[in-house]
């Protein structure tokens, strides 16, 4: 069935060195959104993206949807300690009848 | 406005016993989507409404029920409790069916004995 792979699933940085994740779909998506969720707190929206090759920005953190539709990246910048947490991508099909959210990249910062 | 509302926000229940949950979501936003989050799983669907209808379904078994009121509150509902329905569920409200952003609220946190 529809899957959204991604990758990696834990990354340890150093405060100050760049991150990214990236998200994998088995079919073309309609969208793909971006989750954050801090340590014992519940996912929070970060941005959505729909067109094709489209490539938004939020001060350090960049996302980029594939020219296919079915890949899709999150890059931050010189990493904080705030930017600790799990980042999901969620993806939805065309004959949208639901989001597949990935497992999420667990981001861990040391200062 | 006020945010995505879940009670109670911790539970604890053996097994065997059934359970319900609650959501308001946030003023305004028609749709409630249901997710479980476990360490293991990651977010699994569960369900959708829209308009007091259920919309999608996620795999899981019959146990996992829900509904929606016509104020959008939703409840989910799960009988028979298992060891392995331990989790956090999740409610997620957003302005309409359809790919919408999902504003999530806290979570309810169950713990099954």
């Amino acid at each position: 069935g529809q899957q959204v792979m991604q990758i990696p699933q834990y990354q340890h940085v150093q405060e100050g060195e760049d991150f990214t994740t990236y998200c994998n779909s088995s079919t073309t998506l309609s969208n793909i959104q971006w989750y954050k969720q801090r340590p014992g707190g519940h996912p929070v929206f970060l941005i959505q993206l729909v067109k094709s090759g489209e490539v938004k920005k939020q001060k350090r953190l960049t996302f980029q949807f594939g020219e296919a539709k079915k890949n899709s990246s999150l890059h931050i910048t010189a990493t904080q300690t705030t930017d600790v947490g799990t980042y999901f991508c969620a993806g939805a099909t065309y004959n949208f009848n639901k989001f597949y959210f990935g497992s999420g990249t667990k981001l861990n910062v040391k200062p | 406005k006020a945010g995505v509302t879940q009670t109670p926000r911790y539970l604890i229940k053996t097994r065997g016993q059934q359970v319900t949950l609650s959501c308001s979501p946030i003023s305004g936003h028609r749709s409630v989507s249901w997710y479980q989050q476990t360490p293991g799983q990651g977010l699994q669907f569960l369900f959708e409404y829209f308009s007091e209808t259920q919309r999608n379904k996620g795999n899981f078994p019959g146990r996992f029920s829900g509904r929606q009121f016509s104020n959008s509150r939703s409840e989910m509902n799960v009988s028979t409790l298992e060891l392995g329905d331990s989790a956090l569920y999740l409610c997620a409200s957003s302005l309409s069916d359809g790919p919408y952003e999902q504003y999530f609220g806290p979570g309810t946190r169950l713990t099954v004995t």
